[in-house]
C-alpha cells in the first residue's frame, strides 16, 4: 500500500541554523500538506501547495518558512533561522485530486537547542 | 471559518466497555469531517471520514461515528474498547485545502 514517507525521523538543530524537511508523498497525490505538533498540542495547519504553488497558508507560516516540489517526488519544508518554538513535530501530508482524506506521513521530530 | 471542539481531553474506559469520543464542529459549509488516531511515536492514521450520504460511518478497528447536522456533532463510539486501542484520537474538519483539529482525546484502556 502506498504510503508518506519522511526523512529525518528526528534532527536536532542549534537555534539560528537552516533545516530542511524532506518528503515523498503518495505518487499520483497532487495536494501536499505541512503541519506540525508541539509536545502536547494539537495538530497546527501550516501550509497546502497545490499546481507548484502555496494555495493557503497559516499565521504561524511567516517568512521563516518556505516549501517546494523540487523535483517529481520531493516536497520540502525549510525553515531558514530555527527558533527554540520551532521544536515539535512535523508532518506531511497528501491527498488525491478526487479524494477527501490526507494520508499522513510518520513525521519529523525537530528539536531546536 | 472552521474548528473542532473534543470534549474530554482524557478517556479511561474498561477492557470490552463502549468508547464514546465526542467532537462537535464549526463549519460555514458543509463539512467534511474525520477521526485519525495516533498511536505512541507514530503518525496519524486514518480512521474514518464522513463527506456526503449516510450519517453513520464505519471505519477501520470497528470503529464508528455519526454525523448529526442539527446538533454539529461527529461523535465516534467503538461497542466493545480493546487494550490496542489505547491511543490519542483527534477529530478534524476539512475544506479543500486544510485540516482543522480538534485537541485531541488521549484514552486510557483498564484491563
Amino acid at each position: 500500500e502506498p504510503e508518506v514517507t519522511q526523512t529525518p525521523s528526528h534532527q536536532v538543530t542549534q537555534m539560528g541554523q537552516e533545516v530542511i524537511l524532506r518528503c515523498v508523498p503518495i505518487s499520483n497525490h497532487l495536494y501536499f500538506y505541512w503541519y506540525r505538533q508541539i509536545l502536547g498540542q494539537k495538530v497546527e495547519f501550516l501550509v497546502s501547495f497545490y499546481n507548484n504553488e502555496i494555495s493557503e497558508k497559516s499565521e504561524i507560516f511567516d517568512d521563516q518558512f518556505s516549501v517546494e516540489r523540487p523535483d517529481g517526488s520531493n516536497f520540502t519544508l525549510k525553515i531558514r533561522s530555527t527558533k527554540l518554538e520551532d521544536s515539535a513535530m512535523y508532518f506531511c501530508a497528501s491527498k488525491g485530486v478526487f479524494s477527501y482524506e490526507q494520508y499522513f506521513g510518520p513525521g519529523t521530530r525537530l528539536t531546536v537547542t | 471559518a472552521q474548528s473542532v471542539t473534543q470534549l474530554g481531553s482524557h478517556v479511561s474506559v474498561s477492557e470490552g466497555a463502549l468508547v464514546l469520543l465526542r467532537c462537535n464542529y464549526s463549519s460555514s459549509v458543509p463539512p467534511y469531517l474525520f477521526w485519525y488516531v495516533q498511536y505512541p511515536n507514530q503518525g496519524l492514521q486514518l480512521l474514518l471520514k464522513y463527506t456526503t450520504g449516510a450519517t453513520l460511518v464505519k471505519g477501520i478497528n470497528g470503529f464508528e461515528a455519526e454525523f448529526k447536522k442539527s446538533e454539529t456533532s461527529f461523535h465516534l463510539t467503538k461497542p466493545s474498547a480493546h487494550m490496542s486501542d489505547a491511543a490519542e484520537y483527534f477529530c478534524a474538519v476539512s475544506n479543500d485545502y486544510k485540516l482543522s483539529f480538534g485537541a485531541g482525546t488521549t484514552v486510557t484502556v483498564r484491563a
